[in-house]
């Protein structure tokens, strides 16, 4: 399976953009990418997916590079609500059932 | 909209014992999966049901079982649960296996084994 690569923290101040890298070199043609953030004592909430084009949506932007080996999740104005652990994942055509959580990034929001 | 649902909530077990982890969905979605999280770690998938009628193992099955009771409902069991199953569970739901799909997941059972 495809693995990522994330930080393993960031930190940002309050209602400032925030840019979570995700390296993925071993991608292949098929795999979406997959953003999920986890809040403290809670389930994965789903973020944004993409496959080649930047994605947009009213919690975020994925920004996915050409040649699709790396991706950019961006938080246009972080709040205190967005700290949380961030995952960027890879899944193939039939394959989310094996969606592969890593460690993710924990974004710090500070005041 | 409940979405995931799953219980019990909190857990503690003696060694040795056994119990199932109700989950249920009303989001009409096909497939269903269950994860553990240990503390600091990512998700890691137990088993899943890509249809109803249809279980297959995920990363980590040894020491579990599921049974996929209907459409809505799939249930975890320990037939007898260890210290390493100390975990926080998750039950997950999506409309289907394809990749595009967006899982929603549950809000966790915190399971001790003691």
């Amino acid at each position: 399976d495809a693995k990522t690569t994330q930080p393993n923290s960031m930190e940002s101040n309050e209602e400032e953009p925030v840019h979570l890298p995700c390296n993925h070199s071993t991608i292949s043609g098929t795999d979406y990418i997959h953003w999920y953030r986890q809040l403290p004592s809670q389930g994965p909430e789903y973020v944004i997916h993409g496959l080649t084009s930047n994605v947009n949506n009213r919690m975020a932007s994925l920004a996915i590079a050409e040649d699709r080996k790396s991706s950019t999740l961006i938080l246009h104005r972080a709040t205190l609500r967005d700290a949380a652990v961030y995952y960027c994942i890879l899944g193939g055509t039939g394959t989310a059932s094996k969606l592969t959580f890593g460690t993710g990034t924990r974004l710090q929001v500070t005041l | 909209n409940a979405g995931v649902t799953q219980t019990p909530k909190f857990q503690v077990l003696k060694t040795g014992q056994s119990m199932t982890l109700q989950c249920a969905q009303d989001m009409n979605h096909n497939s269903m999966y269950w994860y553990r999280q240990d503390p600091g770690m990512g998700l890691r998938l137990i088993y899943y049901s890509a249809s109803e009628g249809t279980t297959d193992k995920g990363e980590v099955p040894n020491g579990y079982n599921v049974s996929r009771l209907n459409k809505r409902e799939f249930s975890l069991r320990l037939e007898s649960a260890a210290p390493s199953q100390t975990s926080v569970y998750f039950c997950a739901s999506s409309k289907n296996r394809i990749s595009g799909n967006t899982i929603y997941f549950g809000e966790g059972s915190w399971l001790t084994v003691v």
